[in-house]
């Protein structure tokens, strides 16, 4: 069974610029999450969906973040613009039931 | 904010027993423990998780207090490979709000040769 995939492993953009990162969960896993770790930070909840629908969008900074899974499958994170303080490592999980989540290697996203 | 507490740091031999505490004591009666660990560069990897009972799985054991005040994760023959960084989570399975896992800081533990 192939694991939690995110592309790219790797971002480097100036600040202004969109980044999207996707993120491809286990095949039949419903629940899909986004986490960050910025700087020197902890890891931080972005969002939850169930399906596609935003279950728990509670942990999204601000309006320059956008979340889409669309089809119930895989789903994407818009940065718009990214600004310097959006650098840090993004993640992405995924779960069927409600206990164990399988994260993915991650994106490390530098804003310059 | 993070509902658990846990020490900053522990070194563990190679081989030994690596033993990690965690003090949750506002634990609410339907929050589950949950251990992840982060080894260096990769996702978070779940470990084991409970409620009241001890739990052991081919990873790790979980013993919780019967106040369930606080845990201890148990890694019985630790590897070098077991170097990473834990975190012990509690969190309500099942409800709409209650799929996020929220992160402390975690134990950076090191097995040493």
């Amino acid at each position: 069974e192939a694991g939690v995939t995110q592309f790219p492993s790797h971002s480097v953009i100036e600040k202004g610029q969109t980044v999207t990162l996707r993120c491809d969960p286990i095949s039949g896993h419903d629940n899909l999450y986004w986490y960050r770790r910025v700087m020197g930070k902890e890891i931080k909840f972005l969002l939850h969906f169930v399906k596609e629908s935003k279950q728990d969008e509670s942990g999204m900074p601000n309006n320059r973040f956008l979340a889409e899974r669309t089809g119930g499958t895989y789903s994407t994170l818009k940065v718009q613009p990214a600004e310097l303080e959006d650098s840090g490592v993004y993640f992405c999980a995924s779960s069927r039931g409600t206990h164990e989540q399988f994260f993915g290697p991650g994106t490390r996203l530098t804003v310059l | 904010d993070a509902k658990t507490t846990q020490p900053t740091s522990m070194d563990c031999a190679e081989g030994r027993a690596a033993n990690l505490p965690c003090n949750h004591s506002t634990i609410s009666g339907n929050e589950y423990v949950y251990w992840y660990r982060q080894i260096h560069s990769q996702g978070p990897q779940y470990i084991i998780h409970g409620l009241k009972n001890n739990e052991t799985n081919e990873m790790a054991s979980l013993i919780i207090t019967e106040d369930r005040k606080s845990s201890t994760l148990i890694l019985p023959h630790a590897t070098l490979r077991d170097t990473a960084v834990y975190y012990c989570i509690v969190r309500v399975a099942g409800s709409p709000q209650g799929g996020k896992l929220i992160f402390g800081q975690g134990t950076e533990l090191s097995v040493k040769p």
